[in-house]
């Protein structure tokens, strides 16, 4: 059974990078064409998709994020991390790593149970 | 961007009752793009509907969607108690992935 767990700070100071690692066992990230995902989900509200990449690298990002966010992959250590930087109390949020279908449609079918991050002085 | 309406905010019902969850789209959706999922507290979200109608892997028959135009259904046909939750939709469509914000389904 495919597993994710997210890793990383709890908190984080604004101004500063947020930076976080999703560990995939049960399946190689390399195998079955699929995408890997950030989520994430301020307290209390809904879900906003960070953004996404294939093993080979190739990244798709969320427009609104664009400008802050790096997604970057580690096929050696079946490992994908999210650095955000500028953060802002905004950017508080419970983030999820999530395997992404995006062939024949694009949707979220394993989640990591999320880890809580957030930026505060 | 294409945004996603959800309706209604909250759902009060029994269970063994129906309930019928709506997403509405700002624009024209292909409907292999359209998914919907279960959120409990504390919990990540759950694949529930994907390409509109088809059902995850173990999500049980009385979870059904369909769509008509840019409106998108959800159907529990007969409610369970583990089935009251929060519902959300999600979208792929120019170039941006979007989610509705939320339909929560309580326990009348």
């Amino acid at each position: 059974q495919l597993q994710l767990q997210e890793s990383g700070p709890g908190l984080v100071k604004p101004s500063e990078t947020l930076s976080l690692t999703c560990t995939v066992s049960g399946d190689s990230i390399s195998s079955g064409g699929y995408y890997w995902a950030w989520i994430r989900q301020p307290p209390g509200k809904g879900l906003e998709w960070i953004g996404s990449i294939f093993s080979t690298g190739s990244t798709y990002y969320n427009s609104s994020l664009k400008s802050r966010v790096t997604i970057s992959v580690d096929t050696s250590k079946n490992q994908f991390s999210l650095k955000l930087s500028s953060v802002s109390a905004a950017d508080t949020s419970v983030y999820y790593c999530a395997r992404h279908i995006w062939a024949g449609g694009s949707y979220f079918d394993f989640w990591g149970q999320g880890t809580l991050v957030t930026v505060s002085s | 961007e294409i945004v996603l309406t959800q309706s209604p905010g909250t759902l009060s019902l029994s269970p063994g009752e129906r309930a019928t969850l709506s997403c509405r789209a700002s624009q024209s959706v292909s409907s292999i793009y359209l998914a919907w999922y279960q959120q409990k507290p504390g919990q990540a979200p759950r694949l529930l509907i994907y390409g509109a109608s088809s059902r995850a892997s173990g999500i049980p028959e009385r979870f059904s969607g369909s769509e008509s135009g840019t409106d998108f259904t959800l159907t529990i046909s007969r409610l369970e108690p583990e089935d009251f939750a929060v519902y959300y939709c999600q979208q792929y469509g120019s170039s941006l992935i979007t989610f509705g914000q939320g339909t929560r389904l309580e326990i009348k």
